[in-house]
């Protein structure tokens, strides 16, 4: 069964900083990998899907990287803004021959942004 | 181009009573998601519909239910609520195996 773990659990920095959330997972057979932000009560937006042929995929401030051999995928926020407070959420897709699993996501990274 | 669209955005139910939630896919996609997240359990698989059928489900009892229409909308059904079945649902359509986008959710309370 696919486990994703996101490290850390929350965090809190200066704005301005650069940073990176880090995300494992159990099984690296997976289909493709995808980030996620999350507001306070609200749903969630795709930040960036990496298929499982891809290393890294770049929006902006934001680059992800994808290491399916040893099950981690990196989000790297540079220059962090207040906006950026939210929760971040990672999830894997795997794909069971009839197609494709729903997602599993882990149970995310708090980030708040300090002013 | 509408994004996934969820209602009601809040729902208030009885333990006990039944809860309908309604979803409909971005055009042309054909799958539909949904999840729970539950405080304090993360985002958790629930089901998966597509073409008009239920193609895979989560761990979750058989009171949790839903359809697909011919238009691809979904409902999801929570027959015989519980405390614990208060949560936020989601909804996440997508093609094939392609980037899921999700809607704004369902705030369901059952008192």
């Amino acid at each position: 069964k696919q486990e994703v773990t996101q490290i850390p659990a929350a965090l809190s920095v200066p704005e301005g900083e650069n940073l990176v959330l880090n995300c494992s997972f159990t099984d690296s057979a997976i289909y493709n990998l995808q980030w996620f932000r999350q507001d306070p009560g609200k749903g969630l937006t795709s930040l960036l899907l990496i298929q499982s042929s891809q290393r890294e995929q770049t929006s902006g401030r934001l680059n992800a990287s994808l290491d399916k051999s040893s099950g981690r995928s990196t989000l790297y926020i540079a220059a962090s803004q207040p906006g950026d407070s939210a929760t971040y959420l990672c999830a894997v897709i795997m794909y069971s021959g009839g197609g494709a699993d729903g997602l599993t996501f882990g149970k995310g990274t708090h980030l708040i942004i300090q002013p | 181009e509408a994004g996934v669209t969820q209602s009601p955005t809040h729902l208030i139910k009885t333990r006990g009573q039944q809860a309908t939630l309604r979803c409909s896919p971005i055009s042309g996609h054909t799958s539909v998601y949904w999840y729970q997240q539950a405080l304090g359990l993360g985002l958790q698989f629930l089901l998966w519909y597509d073409e008009g059928e239920e193609r895979n489900r989560g761990n979750f009892p058989p009171r949790f239910s839903g359809r697909q229409f011919p238009n691809y909308s979904s409902e999801l059904n929570v027959n015989a609520l519980e405390l614990e079945d208060s949560a936020l649902y989601l909804c996440a359509s997508s093609l094939g195996t392609r980037v899921s986008t999700f809607g704004s959710g369902t705030r369901l309370t059952v008192v």
